[in-house]
This record gives C-alpha cells, structure tokens and sequence, in this order.
C-alpha cells in the first residue's frame, strides 16, 4: 500500500496567515491527489482534486500544488471558518489511502 | 441537490455481523464507483471497498477482505455493506462515498454521507 504522511500534525495560526499544509507519498502518485476538509462531527469535504483542481465552490484561497510524491495546500489568507482538520488523499493504480491529517487550530 | 445517507451502524459483539445501507440521490446513481470509507481517532480514514457502477468489480482493503461485502442496488439507488466476522478493530463510523468522476474507479471522493457509528464490543 502506498502511504501518505502529513506535516505538520497540528498547525497553529492566526486569521489572515499564510498556511501550507505538506503531503508526501511513498510512492509516485503523478496526480492522483485530493485533499479534504473536515470539522467536527461532519463528513469530509472535497477541496482540491487532482493535485490542483478547485471543486466547485470552494474559496480561490485554497491551492494545490505538487506531482509525484511532494504535495502542498496552501491557504493565502486563513479565515474563521478554515479552522478545521485537512486530509490528503490519492488515489493512484488500485489504491486508495487518506494522510492522517493536520488539525489547524487558533493561535 | 446529491445526498447520501448511511443507515445500519449499531453496537455488536465481536464475531457478530451487520448491514450498511446507503441511499443516494440527486445523481445518475449507476453512472459512479461507490466507496466505503471508516473512520476511528486512532488510524483516521481508511478507505474499506469500492464497487464499480455495475457491481461487477469490487475491492476491500487487506484487514475485511474475505469478512465484509460491498454491494449495489442500482433499481433502489443504494449501496450496502455486508459485515461479517466483526472484530474490534472494525470499530468506526463507516461513510459512503460517491466517486468524482463518472466512471472513474481511481478517483477523489465528492459527496460523502453523514455516517454511521459501528461498535464491535462485548
């Protein structure tokens, strides 16, 4: 099975920081790569698809990028609601594996 | 508007067996793989099975391989997994999962239900 490690586990900031969230695969992904919101007690929520692709309605301040085994989220300007936990996801040749996520929380 | 939403999960003892159901709606149900996925504190999300639009593919991750199956009605729109052999460690809340992409087996997962909480425990 291929892995994914997150990094940091916890990130503490602030509203309007910068925030870059890193995801690295034991293998090559090229990009097959998702990333995922969730707060508590809620189901995930599709981000960022195929390293890069916003869905639909998602706020233009969150971005993906990366390929192969390096990946990063970044957030340009942290808001209120962007509090929450982030997971990576790839979905590469019969695979399928979640990062252990990275909670974000108030500073 | 897409909804999915689990039913089944309860509080079982180990070796016993349970039923997820999944009822979707609000898309072409039979156009999409389908995915279960857990969640525990401890090993976050797992991705469980997937089933392919048809029924005629599927696959589990290594722990419920031969113990749960994964399957579809697409007449009722749902999708259901059959638990068996239930240990402690299967102790979760179980989503279901509508793929991104028509068609797509490796793929992103969209729409998620709200879960349901299975408890393994004597």
């Amino acid at each position: 099975d291929i892995q994914m490690t997150q990094s940091p586990s916890t990130l503490s900031a602030s509203v309007g920081d910068i925030v870059t969230i890193t995801c690295r695969a034991s293998q090559s992904v090229t990009n097959r790569l998702a990333w995922y919101q969730q707060k508590p007690g809620k189901a995930p929520k599709l981000l960022i698809y195929e390293t890069s692709t916003l869905q639909s309605g998602v706020p233009s301040r969150f971005s993906g990028t990366g390929f192969g085994t390096e990946f990063t989220l970044t957030v340009s300007s942290l808001q209120p609601d962007d509090f929450a936990t982030y997971y990576c996801h790839q979905y590469s040749y019969y695979s399928w594996t979640f990062g252990q996520g990275t909670k974000v929380d108030i500073k | 508007e897409v909804q999915l939403v689990e039913s089944g999960g309860a509080l079982v003892q180990p070796g016993g067996s349970l039923r997820l159901s999944c009822a979707a709606s609000g898309f072409t149900f039979n156009a999409y793989w389908m995915t279960w996925v857990r969640q525990t504190p401890d090993k976050g999300l797992e991705w469980v099975a997937n089933i392919k639009q048809d029924g005629s593919e599927k696959h589990y991750m290594a722990s419920v391989q031969g113990r749960f199956t994964i399957s579809r009605d697409n007449a009722k729109n749902s999708l259901y997994l059959q638990m068996n052999s239930l240990r402690t460690e299967d102790t979760a809340i179980y989503y279901c999962a509508k793929h991104t992409k028509p068609d797509f087996r490796e793929d992103s997962f969209h729409y998620w239900g709200q879960g349901t909480q299975v408890t393994v425990s004597s």
